[in-house]
């Protein structure tokens, strides 16, 4: 799988919106992009994946860009809830499935 | 929907005792299930994953052991517990081909 590049920490105003880069340069064409967050002494919680199209859901958008070597999970209106360590993962669409979770993001979201 | 439980949350053992973690998922049949580490502010390790019943690769070599005796049931193991085997083990099973994985609440082991 390949291997992503993500920023150690981000701040983030609360109300605005957190963007949130990762790098993927080596991704393969079937390799998804997915992102996990952890809060604090609890698992990793799924938030989006996409292969190379935009997705939304009621939790983020995930923009992808044309040649897939990056993409930007985006939390509209943060909130202080939204502070934890955020995981992008690159995995294949094969059975096995397997993800390779680098340190992540710690995003921060202030009052 | 489906869930998945681990326990006990937290565990405190002696070096040289055996382990044996549980990880059971609910409404969902045949998933993929994962036994991952982590190290305090580190990301996740992928230590075992299973594809079916009896079906377990092993991603590092280590002192550790998996089994998946039922469908839904995946155990992590140990003979004699190390140090180094300290740890937040996390449990987590997928639907398969290109489905998310989700995650149980962990269990936090020291060893002493």
């Amino acid at each position: 799988d390949a291997k992503t590049t993500q920023p150690t920490s981000m701040d983030c105003a609360e109300g605005r919106a957190a963007n949130l880069p990762c790098n993927h340069s080596t991704i393969s064409g079937n390799e998804y992009v997915y992102w996990y967050r952890q809060i604090h002494s609890q698992g990793p919680q799924y938030i989006i994946h996409g292969l190379k199209n935009n997705e939304t859901n009621e939790m983020a958008s995930l923009i992808i860009t044309e040649d897939r070597k990056s993409s930007t999970l985006i939390l509209p209106h943060a909130t202080l809830r939204d502070t934890a360590v955020y995981y992008c993962i690159v995995r294949a669409n094969t059975n096995a499935g397997k993800s390779t979770f680098g340190d992540g993001t710690t995003l921060t979201v202030k009052p | 929907s489906q869930t998945i439980h681990q326990w006990p949350a937290t565990l405190v053992q002696p070096v040289g005792s055996p382990l044996s973690l549980e990880c059971t998922v609910e409404g969902t049949s045949n998933p993929n299930l994962y036994w991952y580490r982590q190290a305090a502010g580190r990301g996740l390790q992928l230590l075992f994953y299973s594809v079916g019943i009896g079906q377990i690769s092993s991603e590092v070599p280590q002192n550790l052991s998996a089994s998946r005796p039922q469908d839904r049931q995946f155990i992590l193991s140990s003979k004699k517990l190390l140090l180094s085997d300290s740890g937040f083990y996390l449990c987590a099973w997928s639907k398969g081909k290109g489905q998310p994985q989700h995650f149980g609440d962990g269990t936090r082991l020291s060893i002493l």
